[in-house]
């Protein structure tokens, strides 16, 4: 067990609905980092909060959003779905900003199927 | 950004020792080199880190060569339950972790 949780842990959904998921960093751990990860492209680095403001964002959909609240915890809004965004969704926490290779801890994912 | 290149799949048996290489040619020299290990439907787990010449812990040894242009993870004695995913990674996390290598072990 990492320390971070992620809810929900599946979603299904139809194409063009809205999705928020939630992610709970480890006691502690200002960053928070999403990822995407689907048969096809791998792991995909979507964006990182660092105690609540937005550090780097990766390849991340104008249709895709996220934020990080006061009490750290952080959610991913995916509006307008697509069965091309079917995946599982993956958050991370680490200490600090990231320095060259901080360790990430990720959380158990949450299985998103748009049908 | 440096790219890595590691084998997609190796194979190996109980007890064996695996080393898995990756290529890094333009490492940057603030770069560090971290691997994880993935299970099926699980996150990624940080196995080990290193900057140069040899790390190890209780999981992995990572040696890395004095050019620093690749790295190999060794894992002593594996088991069943090392099967999974390995990824490289040089530098920080926007540059995603790729397809990693598979490592399948076997009784």
């Amino acid at each position: 067990d990492s320390g971070v949780t992620q809810t929900p842990k599946h979603l299904i959904t139809a194409t063009g609905q809205r999705v928020t998921l939630r992610c709970s960093p480890r006691s502690g751990d200002l960053s928070v980092y999403w990822y995407q990860q689907s048969l096809d492209q791998g792991l995909q680095f979507l964006i990182h909060y660092y105690n609540g403001e937005e550090r780097a964002k990766g390849n991340i959909l104008e249709r895709f959003s996220a934020q990080q609240f006061p009490d750290l915890h952080s959610e991913l809004n995916l509006s307008s779905l697509e069965l091309g965004d079917s995946a599982l969704y993956f958050c991370a926490s680490s200490v600090a900003t990231v320095s060259p290779g901080d360790e990430q801890y990720f959380g158990p994912g949450t299985r998103l199927t748009v049908t | 950004l440096a790219k890595t290149t590691q084998p997609i799949s190796m194979d190996s048996y109980e007890g064996q020792e695996v080393n898995i290489t990756c290529s890094h040619n333009n490492i940057a020299t603030n770069d560090y080199i971290t691997w994880y290990q993935q299970f099926p439907s699980q996150g990624p787990r940080f196995i080990i880190q290193g900057y140069k010449t040899k790390v190890t812990n209780e999981v992995a040894s990572l040696f890395i060569p004095a050019d620093r242009k690749s790295s190999t993870l060794s894992l002593p004695r594996v088991s069943l339950s090392d099967t999974a995913v390995y990824y490289c990674l040089v530098g920080d996390y926007k540059l995603s972790f790729g397809a990693g290598t598979t490592v399948t072990v076997r009784a």
